[in-house]
């Protein structure tokens, strides 16, 4: 299985300050069409779920432009411009290159 | 309302079975991958299986495979997840998500709010 190791566990961050959150793969998550098959996911308190970034930089519907994100190969980085309130949560990456699908243990965002 | 509601959770004993049930609602899945993933709550996602649009392609995590049983129903706009022998380790939130793409590429863009499964004796 793909093991998908994310960093820091725990991020304390001030608002409208940036924020970085890594993601490296256990293996190379680069598709022979030359995309990344990397996802990243913001779980709210309370709440299910929500993509926000697929096949590593293209943003899902709805998701403000502040989220990026980045990367190739084995490693990641989803980066946040200016940090709002609303984004406090869970961050999870998750590879889609080959089954199982597996994600990263989760980065926890709250303002400090 | 894009809406994924998931159903059928709850108490059972070890060895025992269940099956979820996840609607859709304000969209029809018959053309979308469709998933169910879990989590023990407090913890992380964990995958547990996949199914095609048309059922040629089903994929499960291995601490499942044998044990659970995904399928569908395009033409009531239905997903479920047979649970047989189940175990302690299986309690958690059980969810199911939409795959943006066939092949579950491009993530998953639409998730329900999940059914808790307990099993306890």
């Amino acid at each position: 299985d793909i093991v998908m190791t994310q960093f820091p566990l725990s991020l304390p961050v001030t608002p409208g300050e940036p924020a970085s959150i890594s993601c490296r793969s256990s293996q190379s998550l680069q598709h022979s069409n030359g995309y990344n098959y990397v996802d990243w996911y913001l779980q709210r308190p309370g709440q299910s779920p929500q993509l926000l970034i697929y096949m590593g930089s293209d943003r899902a519907s709805g998701v403000p432009v502040r989220f990026s994100g980045s990367g190739s190969g084995t490693d990641f980085t989803l980066k946040i411009t200016r940090v709002e309130a609303e984004d406090v949560g869970v961050y999870y990456c998750m590879q889609a290159l080959q089954t199982p699908w597996t994600f990263g243990q989760g980065t926890k965002v709250e303002i400090k | 309302e894009v809406q994924l509601v998931e159903s059928g959770g709850g108490l059972v004993k070890p060895g025992g079975s269940l099956r979820l049930s996840c609607a859709a609602s304000g969209f029809s899945l018959s053309s979308d991958t469709m998933n169910w993933v879990r989590q023990v709550p407090g913890k992380g996602l964990q995958w547990v299986s996949s199914i095609s649009s048309r059922n040629t392609v089903i994929y499960y995590a291995d601490s499942v495979k044998g044990r659970f049983t995904i399928s569908r129903d395009n033409a009531k706009n239905l997903v479920f997840l047979q649970m047989n022998n189940l175990r302690a380790e299986d309690t958690a939130v059980y969810s199911c998500a939409r795959a943006k793409f066939p092949g579950d590429v491009g993530g998953f863009d639409i998730w329900g709010q999940g059914t808790l499964v307990i099993v306890s004796s």
